[in-house]
C-alpha cells in the first residue's frame, strides 16, 4: 500500500522554465509534507517542507502547493538550473506521541537541458 | 560540524553473517532514523528513534535491531545478512520535522 506516490518517474525541462514535480498521498492523518533532493552517492538534501494547515510555502526559486482536498502537493523550480538535475522525493510525516514518521515517495529523476 | 557519519561507506556480507552499521549525529538531534533505499521503492523506514533509550519499528523492520543508549549514536544491526537486504542503508537526524531530516551519506550494502 503506497500512501505516498510520485507518477512520473522522470521530468526534462529546458534550463530557465520552470519544472514541476507532483505528489499524491492517501492518509489524510499526514501533518508536514517535505521535498527532498537526491544527487548520486550522497545521502538525500532537505529543500522545503509545508505544514498541512497551509497551502503554500516558498523559499527562494522552491514554492511547494499543497491541495489537500485532493491530496496532492506539487514543488515549483523556478527558474531551473542545471545544478538542479537530480532526485526529487516527496515524503510525508505522521506524529504520533512525539515520535515522526515520515513516509517517502518513489522519487522523480529530473534532468534540466541547456 | 561533521552532521550525520555513517560507516562503513560499503559492505559486502555472505549469507547468514551479521554486521552493525553505524550513525554519528553531532547536532544533538532528539529524532534519528535508519531507512533503506531500493529502485523504484523510494526511502524505506526501518527503525526510529525519539531520543536515547526509546526506539520503535518502522515499515521494515524485519532482519534488524536497533538500540538508542546516547543521543549522539544509532547504530543498526542486521542479525543474519540474507540477499533481500542489499541496499543502500540512510541513517538521518532531526531537530523536528518542519526542519526536515539531516540524511548521512549512506551505507551501500551487498550481500551475497
Amino acid at each position: 500500500d503506497q500512501q505516498v506516490k510520485q507518477n512520473s518517474p522522470s521530468l526534462s525541462v529546458q534550463e530557465g522554465r520552470i519544472s514541476i514535480l507532483n505528489c499524491d498521498y492517501t492518509n489524510s492523518m499526514f501533518d508536514y509534507f517535505l521535498w527532498y533532493k537526491k544527487y548520486p552517492a550522497e545521502g538525500p538534501t532537505f529543500l522545503i517542507s509545508i505544514s498541512s494547515i497551509k497551502d503554500k510555502n516558498e523559499d527562494g526559486r522552491f514554492t511547494v502547493f499543497l491541495n489537500k482536498s485532493a491530496k496532492h502537493l506539487s514543488l515549483h523550480i523556478v527558474p531551473s538550473q542545471p545544478g538542479d538535475s537530480a532526485v526529487y522525493f516527496c515524503a510525508a510525516s505522521t506524529s504520533i506521541q512525539g515520535a515522526q514518521k515520515l513516509v517517502f515517495g518513489q522519487g522523480t529523476r529530473l534532468t534540466i537541458n541547456p | 560540524n561533521a552532521g550525520v557519519t555513517q560507516t562503513p561507506k560499503f559492505q559486502v556480507l555472505k549469507t547468514g553473517q551479521s554486521m552493525t552499521l553505524q550513525c554519528a549525529q553531532d547536532m544533538n538531534h532528539e529524532y534519528m532514523s535508519w531507512y533503506r533505499q531500493d529502485p523504484g521503492m523510494g526511502l524505506r523506514l526501518i527503525h526510529y528513534s525519539v531520543g536515547a533509550g526509546i526506539t520503535d519499528q518502522g515499515e521494515v523492520p524485519n532482519g534488524y535491531n536497533v538500540s538508542r543508549s546516547t543521543t549522539e549514536d544509532f547504530p543498526l544491526r542486521l542479525l543474519s545478512a540474507a540477499p533481500s537486504q542489499t541496499s543502500v542503508y540512510f541513517c538521518a537526524s532531526s531537530e523536528g520535522v518542519y526542519y526536515g531530516y539531516t540524511f548521512g551519506s549512506g551505507t551501500r550494502l551487498t550481500v551475497v
